[in-house]
Protein backbone atom coordinates (compact mmCIF):
# COMPACT_ATOMS: atom_id res chain seq x y z
CA UNK A 1 0.00 0.00 0.00
CA UNK A 2 0.92 3.26 -1.03
CA UNK A 3 1.49 5.78 2.01
CA UNK A 4 3.31 8.00 4.58
CA UNK A 5 5.32 6.02 7.43
CA UNK A 6 6.62 8.08 10.54
CA UNK A 7 8.88 6.28 13.44
CA UNK A 8 8.61 5.83 16.22
CA UNK A 9 5.04 6.59 17.55
CA UNK A 10 6.29 7.77 20.64
CA UNK A 11 9.65 8.62 21.43
CA UNK A 12 11.66 10.56 24.77
CA UNK A 13 14.38 12.46 25.06
CA UNK A 14 16.72 13.44 27.77
CA UNK A 15 17.50 17.23 27.67
CA UNK A 16 20.43 17.96 26.19
CA UNK A 17 20.18 14.81 23.19
CA UNK A 18 19.97 15.17 19.89
CA UNK A 19 16.87 12.98 18.23
CA UNK A 20 15.97 12.04 14.67
CA UNK A 21 12.19 11.45 13.51
CA UNK A 22 11.82 9.24 10.49
CA UNK A 23 9.68 10.05 7.71
CA UNK A 24 9.50 7.70 4.50
CA UNK A 25 6.85 7.68 1.68
CA UNK A 26 6.31 5.53 -1.17
CA UNK A 27 4.05 7.87 -2.86
CA UNK A 28 6.74 8.86 -5.36
CA UNK A 29 6.45 12.80 -4.19
CA UNK A 30 8.71 15.34 -5.14
CA UNK A 31 7.40 17.46 -2.04
CA UNK A 32 7.92 16.53 1.92
CA UNK A 33 7.04 18.60 5.04
CA UNK A 34 7.52 18.60 8.72
CA UNK A 35 5.33 20.12 11.03
CA UNK A 36 5.06 20.89 14.92
CA UNK A 37 2.08 20.43 16.63
CA UNK A 38 2.00 21.84 20.47
CA UNK A 39 -1.53 21.33 22.26
CA UNK A 40 -4.49 22.57 21.17
CA UNK A 41 -2.59 24.82 18.36
CA UNK A 42 -2.48 24.38 15.03
CA UNK A 43 0.36 22.59 12.67
CA UNK A 44 3.52 25.29 12.29
CA UNK A 45 5.85 24.45 9.54
CA UNK A 46 9.35 23.60 10.14
CA UNK A 47 10.76 22.64 6.78
CA UNK A 48 10.29 21.56 3.22
CA UNK A 49 12.19 20.20 0.75
CA UNK A 50 10.77 20.22 -3.31
CA UNK A 51 13.27 18.25 -4.26
CA UNK A 52 16.05 15.79 -3.63
CA UNK A 53 19.24 17.56 -1.75
CA UNK A 54 17.44 21.00 -1.79
CA UNK A 55 15.10 21.99 1.27
CA UNK A 56 13.80 25.42 2.86
CA UNK A 57 13.65 26.76 6.50
CA UNK A 58 9.77 27.11 7.09
CA UNK A 59 8.45 29.54 10.19
CA UNK A 60 10.12 27.33 13.06
CA UNK A 61 13.21 26.02 12.03
CA UNK A 62 15.68 27.26 14.73
CA UNK A 63 16.60 24.13 16.48
CA UNK A 64 15.93 21.70 13.94
CA UNK A 65 17.91 20.11 10.89
CA UNK A 66 16.81 18.11 7.89
CA UNK A 67 18.33 16.26 5.30
CA UNK A 68 17.10 15.01 1.72
CA UNK A 69 19.37 12.53 0.28
CA UNK A 70 16.94 10.42 -1.10
CA UNK A 71 13.48 11.16 -3.08
CA UNK A 72 11.29 8.61 -0.07
CA UNK A 73 12.60 9.90 2.78
CA UNK A 74 12.74 13.09 4.90
CA UNK A 75 14.39 12.56 8.26
CA UNK A 76 13.86 15.60 11.01
CA UNK A 77 16.93 15.83 13.95
CA UNK A 78 15.39 18.03 16.78
CA UNK A 79 19.12 19.51 18.22
CA UNK A 80 19.95 20.13 21.64
CA UNK A 81 19.63 23.94 20.61
CA UNK A 82 15.82 23.59 20.74
CA UNK A 83 14.68 24.90 23.63
CA UNK A 84 11.16 23.00 24.21
CA UNK A 85 10.96 20.64 22.03
CA UNK A 86 8.17 18.61 23.85
CA UNK A 87 5.50 18.26 20.39
CA UNK A 88 3.58 16.14 18.22
CA UNK A 89 5.41 16.30 14.95
CA UNK A 90 3.91 15.65 11.41
CA UNK A 91 5.45 14.79 8.36
CA UNK A 92 3.80 14.69 4.62
CA UNK A 93 4.24 14.77 1.01
CA UNK A 94 2.84 15.78 -1.98
CA UNK A 95 2.97 16.15 -5.85
CA UNK A 96 1.86 19.39 -6.63
CA UNK A 97 -1.04 20.82 -6.08
CA UNK A 98 -2.82 17.75 -5.35
CA UNK A 99 -3.66 16.48 -1.66
CA UNK A 100 -0.99 16.33 0.63
CA UNK A 101 -0.81 13.22 2.77
CA UNK A 102 0.30 12.88 6.09
CA UNK A 103 2.13 10.41 7.97
CA UNK A 104 -0.05 9.46 12.04
CA UNK A 105 3.01 11.63 13.79
CA UNK A 106 5.41 11.21 16.39
CA UNK A 107 4.97 12.02 20.20
CA UNK A 108 8.09 13.53 21.54
CA UNK A 109 8.60 13.75 25.14
CA UNK A 110 11.64 15.56 26.66
CA UNK A 111 12.25 13.81 30.15
CA UNK B 1 3.04 34.50 2.36
CA UNK B 2 -1.02 34.69 2.01
CA UNK B 3 -3.04 34.13 5.18
CA UNK B 4 -6.38 32.59 5.83
CA UNK B 5 -8.53 33.74 8.50
CA UNK B 6 -11.30 31.50 9.89
CA UNK B 7 -13.96 31.30 13.19
CA UNK B 8 -12.32 29.32 16.21
CA UNK B 9 -15.34 27.47 16.50
CA UNK B 10 -19.19 26.19 14.89
CA UNK B 11 -21.33 24.34 16.12
CA UNK B 12 -23.75 22.18 13.91
CA UNK B 13 -26.88 19.95 14.16
CA UNK B 14 -26.41 16.63 12.84
CA UNK B 15 -27.79 16.04 9.64
CA UNK B 16 -28.11 19.70 8.79
CA UNK B 17 -25.86 21.48 5.85
CA UNK B 18 -22.21 22.91 7.40
CA UNK B 19 -20.60 25.90 5.79
CA UNK B 20 -16.97 26.67 7.15
CA UNK B 21 -16.13 30.19 6.23
CA UNK B 22 -12.46 30.94 5.39
CA UNK B 23 -11.32 34.50 4.18
CA UNK B 24 -8.03 34.80 1.98
CA UNK B 25 -8.15 38.79 0.84
CA UNK B 26 -4.17 38.30 -0.06
CA UNK B 27 -4.39 35.90 -2.60
CA UNK B 28 -2.18 35.73 -5.26
CA UNK B 29 -2.91 33.97 -8.80
CA UNK B 30 -0.82 31.04 -8.15
CA UNK B 31 -2.49 30.09 -4.95
CA UNK B 32 -4.97 26.93 -4.47
CA UNK B 33 -7.55 26.69 -1.46
CA UNK B 34 -6.78 23.60 -0.06
CA UNK B 35 -8.86 22.42 3.07
CA UNK B 36 -7.51 19.65 5.93
CA UNK B 37 -9.72 18.36 8.38
CA UNK B 38 -7.94 16.54 11.59
CA UNK B 39 -8.76 13.83 14.05
CA UNK B 40 -7.81 14.35 17.67
CA UNK B 41 -4.00 12.52 17.79
CA UNK B 42 -4.16 11.86 13.80
CA UNK B 43 -1.96 13.52 10.74
CA UNK B 44 -4.61 15.92 8.83
CA UNK B 45 -6.72 14.43 6.12
CA UNK B 46 -7.35 15.89 2.71
CA UNK B 47 -10.48 16.94 2.10
CA UNK B 48 -10.77 19.20 -1.25
CA UNK B 49 -8.47 21.58 -3.14
CA UNK B 50 -9.52 24.15 -6.04
CA UNK B 51 -8.35 27.23 -7.90
CA UNK B 52 -10.93 29.25 -9.26
CA UNK B 53 -13.88 27.00 -9.62
CA UNK B 54 -16.22 25.53 -7.63
CA UNK B 55 -15.36 22.13 -6.76
CA UNK B 56 -17.38 19.21 -5.89
CA UNK B 57 -16.47 15.19 -4.31
CA UNK B 58 -17.55 12.49 -2.44
CA UNK B 59 -16.56 14.60 0.82
CA UNK B 60 -17.53 18.01 0.46
CA UNK B 61 -18.49 20.88 -1.92
CA UNK B 62 -15.97 23.64 -2.06
CA UNK B 63 -17.24 27.41 -3.10
CA UNK B 64 -14.56 30.03 -4.23
CA UNK B 65 -15.87 33.65 -4.36
CA UNK B 66 -15.45 35.62 -7.82
CA UNK B 67 -12.63 37.55 -6.30
CA UNK B 68 -11.12 34.25 -4.47
CA UNK B 69 -10.98 36.33 -1.17
CA UNK B 70 -13.06 34.18 0.35
CA UNK B 71 -14.10 29.93 0.26
CA UNK B 72 -16.94 27.86 1.54
CA UNK B 73 -16.15 24.38 2.75
CA UNK B 74 -19.80 23.08 2.68
CA UNK B 75 -20.70 19.76 4.27
CA UNK B 76 -23.90 18.81 2.63
CA UNK B 77 -24.92 16.41 5.65
CA UNK B 78 -23.14 16.46 9.13
CA UNK B 79 -22.34 13.29 11.07
CA UNK B 80 -20.92 12.79 13.89
CA UNK B 81 -18.13 11.70 12.31
CA UNK B 82 -17.69 14.96 11.34
CA UNK B 83 -16.42 16.40 14.05
CA UNK B 84 -12.79 17.85 14.04
CA UNK B 85 -10.54 20.77 13.27
CA UNK B 86 -10.58 21.92 9.55
CA UNK B 87 -8.05 24.00 8.15
CA UNK B 88 -8.38 26.36 5.15
CA UNK B 89 -4.80 26.20 3.34
CA UNK B 90 -3.35 28.29 0.50
CA UNK B 91 -0.79 26.06 -1.11
CA UNK B 92 1.52 28.66 -3.97
CA UNK B 93 2.27 26.72 -6.84
CA UNK B 94 5.42 28.27 -7.39
CA UNK B 95 7.42 27.72 -3.89
CA UNK B 96 5.23 24.43 -2.84
CA UNK B 97 4.88 26.15 0.52
CA UNK B 98 1.53 24.62 2.28
CA UNK B 99 1.51 26.35 5.81
CA UNK B 100 -1.25 25.61 7.96
CA UNK B 101 -3.65 28.48 10.29
CA UNK B 102 -5.31 27.85 13.15
CA UNK B 103 -8.43 26.14 11.88
CA UNK B 104 -12.08 26.25 13.00
CA UNK B 105 -13.00 23.71 15.63
CA UNK B 106 -16.26 21.73 13.91
CA UNK B 107 -18.88 19.91 16.76
CA UNK B 108 -21.45 18.78 15.75
CA UNK B 109 -24.74 18.71 18.04
CA UNK B 110 -26.83 14.97 18.02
Amino acid sequence: DGGITQSPKYLFRKEGQNVTLSCEQNLNHDAMYWYRQDPGQGLRLIYYSQIVNDFQKGDIAEGYSVSREKKESFPLTVTSAQKNPTAFYLCASSSGVDEAFFGQGTRLTVV
Amino acid sequence: DAKTTQPNSMESNEEEPVHLPCNHSTISGTDYIHWYRQLPSQGPEYVIHGLTSNVNNRMASLAIAEDRKSSTLILHRATLRDAAVYYCILFNFGNEKLTFGTGTRLTIIP
